[in-house]
């Protein structure tokens, strides 16, 4: 049964700092990794979408890494900000189901 | 502008009360699906829809109806609402079941 794990559960970082989120699964069958970010109480706005056959997608100071053989995918967030501060999930797409970690809380000090 | 709409967002109902929390996309997209989400457990998928009148369960089934009549409605079913129901629930839609997902704003829904 796929098992995504995310470490850290969370992560406080002065501004500026560069960070790297961790996503972990366990079968390596499958078609997409997606990240997203969740404010508190909010919806889940879509991060990156990397593809099974991509090795990395990067979306302004965001960088996302995908190692299918390893079943390791890494978040980089470069130059952190405040505003960066919510819940970052990643999700492993395979068959007709999405499999999610239970996300890295991340906050950001000014 | 896409769109996931969800209604309500925001329900307080008591144990047993029929009710039905709505999904509308305007993407186009075949595939469908909701989540609930709760605190330690995370997201967990309830059902998911290929395409219209094809509709299969996910993790957690029990105690949740769905139909798919129309493309861009994907409704949630409760029959009889309890209390272990209570939790955020988010409507997903996608190209297909591995393309990118997007989700709904969320309903919270509080089962007393």
């Amino acid at each position: 049964k796929q098992e995504v794990t995310q470490i850290p559960a969370a992560l406080s970082v002065p501004e500026g700092e560069n960070l790297v989120l961790n996503c972990s699964f366990t079968d390596s069958a499958i078609y997409n990794l997606q990240w997203f970010r969740q404010d508190p109480g909010k919806g889940l706005t879509s991060l990156l979408l990397i593809q099974s056959s991509q090795r990395e997608q990067t979306s302004g100071r965001l960088n996302a890494s995908l190692d299918k053989s390893s079943g390791r995918s890494t978040l980089y967030i470069a130059a952190s900000q405040p505003g960066d501060s919510a819940t970052y999930l990643c999700a492993v797409i395979f068959d007709n189901d999405m499999r999610f970690g239970a996300g890295t809380r991340l906050t950001v000090k000014p | 502008e896409a769109q996931v709409t969800q209604n309500p967002r925001y329900l307080i109902t008591v144990t047993g009360k029929k009710l039905t929390v709505t999904c509308s996309q305007n993407m186009n997209h075949e595939y469908m699906s909701w989540y609930r989400q709760d605190p330690g457990l995370g997201l967990r998928q309830i059902y998911y829809s290929m395409n219209v009148e094809v509709t299969d369960k996910g993790d957690v089934p029990e105690g949740y109806k769905v139909s798919r009549k129309e493309k861009r409605n994907f409704p949630l079913i409760l029959e009889s609402p309890s209390p272990n129901q209570t939790s955020l629930y988010f409507c997903a839609t996608s190209g297909s079941s591995y393309n990118e997902q997007f989700f709904g704003p969320g309903t919270r829904l509080t089962v007393l």
